[in-house]
Parts: structure tokens; C-alpha cells; sequence
């Protein structure tokens, strides 16, 4: 399967606890974003990154949340000191930039609960 | 802030009707696309819409993208129960093609 992928699916964690997530982009794609979407909602943006260059957060990211992509491949998204508004489905989506029909492609998600 | 409103919010309708959902902005975005979303699950690319006025077709399907590129429409014709999920569309913004997302529109096709 060379689509994009999330890892873990599903994360259960404790308020105060710290958690990170994976993505692994689309292997060609140069472009990688990072969405959350709480029940009942469309997906709201975060950030992204073009290669290793995160170029844009949303005032969602409060100083808690952290993303990286060290190597312009796989990004990881950590929340430190988790709490229970943090609980939602975090989802990545990969692209590549200047094909005439931009399309972001996403993976499953990361379904985040926190007790 | 851009704002992407879809309608309805929910649909539930019976096998074989036809159906459309509208999706209206203020905005103007570089491309519009539409996703299909199972629970627990990403959103799955339906199609991706870039010129204003064009008309896309996906088996039962059609997209259209307004003129000024600020809304478009999803018709689907005889809607099969495998129709139901949630839709969402999406506008992408000039340069750094982030998504806005509509709310989305929940469709439920009773056999």
C-alpha cells in the first residue's frame, strides 16, 4: 500500500500525559499537512510543512503541540500535557506541489482519547 | 477567515431518488475537492475541481465548480445504499493549498 499512513490508530492517554503521533507521507510528496477533527465537524487545519520546513501553524496549535519532519519524510505530531479538549481524530494528508490539480491525500487518522 | 457552508447538514432518502449538496463560500479558492468520509477513517478523495464552471462526472457523480470558483454542487442520480457517508468538501487556498472544510453533510440512502 503506498498511500498515507498514521500510526497509532487509536491512542487512549490520561490528562497530563504527553503522546506522539506518526505519518508517513506518500513516498513522492513534498508537502505534508496535519488536520484535527472533532465529532460532528470537517477537518480544521494545523500546519504544514514543505519538505522539512514547517511554513504554517494555526492558532489551534497552542505551545503544547509540536510537529516535526526532520528528514522531509515522516512527520511526527506530539501534544504535551494532554488534555480532555485535545481528544479528537488527528489526521495527516500528503501532496505534491505544482501539479496543476494540487490534491491532498489522507491517512486513516489518529483517534485520540484523553481520560 | 474563509468559510465553507454546506446544505443540508443531514439527508436521508430512498434508494433510486437523486440528491444534491451545495457547498458556498465568500471565498474564492484555487481548486475545490470533495472527500467522502466512513467513521473512524480519513477522508477518501472523490474529486478535485480547478477551472470556475467545470463539470466533473464520477459514474453517478457530477461535480460542478462555480464560475467565480466560490461554490460548487455534488448531484448524484439514483442513489445506491453504498452512497451513505458523510461528504465534506473542501477549498483550497492560492499558494500554500491548505483545506478549508465545509461541516459536511451526512447521507443516508434507506434501501
Amino acid at each position: 500500500d503506498t498511500g498515507v499512513s498514521q500510526d497509532p490508530r487509536h491512542k487512549i492517554t490520561k490528562r497530563g500525559q504527553n503522546v506522539t503521533f506518526r505519518c508517513d507521507p506518500i513516498s513522492e510528496h513534498n508537502r505534508l499537512y496535519w488536520y484535527r477533527q472533532t465529532l460532528g465537524q470537517g477537518p480544521e487545519f494545523l500546519t504544514y510543512f514543505q519538505n522539512e520546513a514547517q511554513l504554517e501553524k494555526s492558532r489551534l496549535l497552542s505551545d503544547r503541540f509540536s510537529a516535526e519532519r526532520p528528514k522531509g519524510s515522516f512527520s511526527t505530531l506530539e501534544i504535551q500535557r494532554t488534555e480532555q479538549g485535545d481528544s479528537a481524530m488527528y489526521l495527516c494528508a500528503s501532496s505534491l506541489e505544482g501539479t496543476r490539480q494540487e490534491t491532498q491525500y489522507f491517512g486513516p487518522g489518529t483517534r485520540l482519547l484523553v481520560l | 477567515t474563509q468559510l465553507l457552508e454546506q446544505s443540508p447538514q443531514f439527508l436521508s432518502i430512498q434508494e433510486g431518488e437523486n440528491l444534491t449538496v451545495y457547498c458556498n463560500s465568500s471565498s474564492v479558492f484555487s481548486s475545490l475537492q470533495w472527500y467522502r468520509q466512513e467513521p473512524g477513517e480519513g477522508p477518501v478523495l472523490l474529486v478535485t475541481v480547478v477551472t470556475g464552471g467545470e463539470v466533473k462526472k464520477l459514474k453517478r457523480l457530477t461535480f460542478q465548480f462555480g464560475d467565480a470558483r466560490k461554490d460548487s454542487s455534488l448531484h448524484i442520480t439514483a442513489a445506491q445504499p453504498g452512497d451513505t457517508g458523510l461528504y465534506l468538501c473542501a477549498g483550497a487556498d492560492f499558494g500554500n493549498e491548505k483545506l478549508t472544510f465545509g461541516t459536511g453533510t451526512r447521507l443516508t440512502i434507506i434501501p
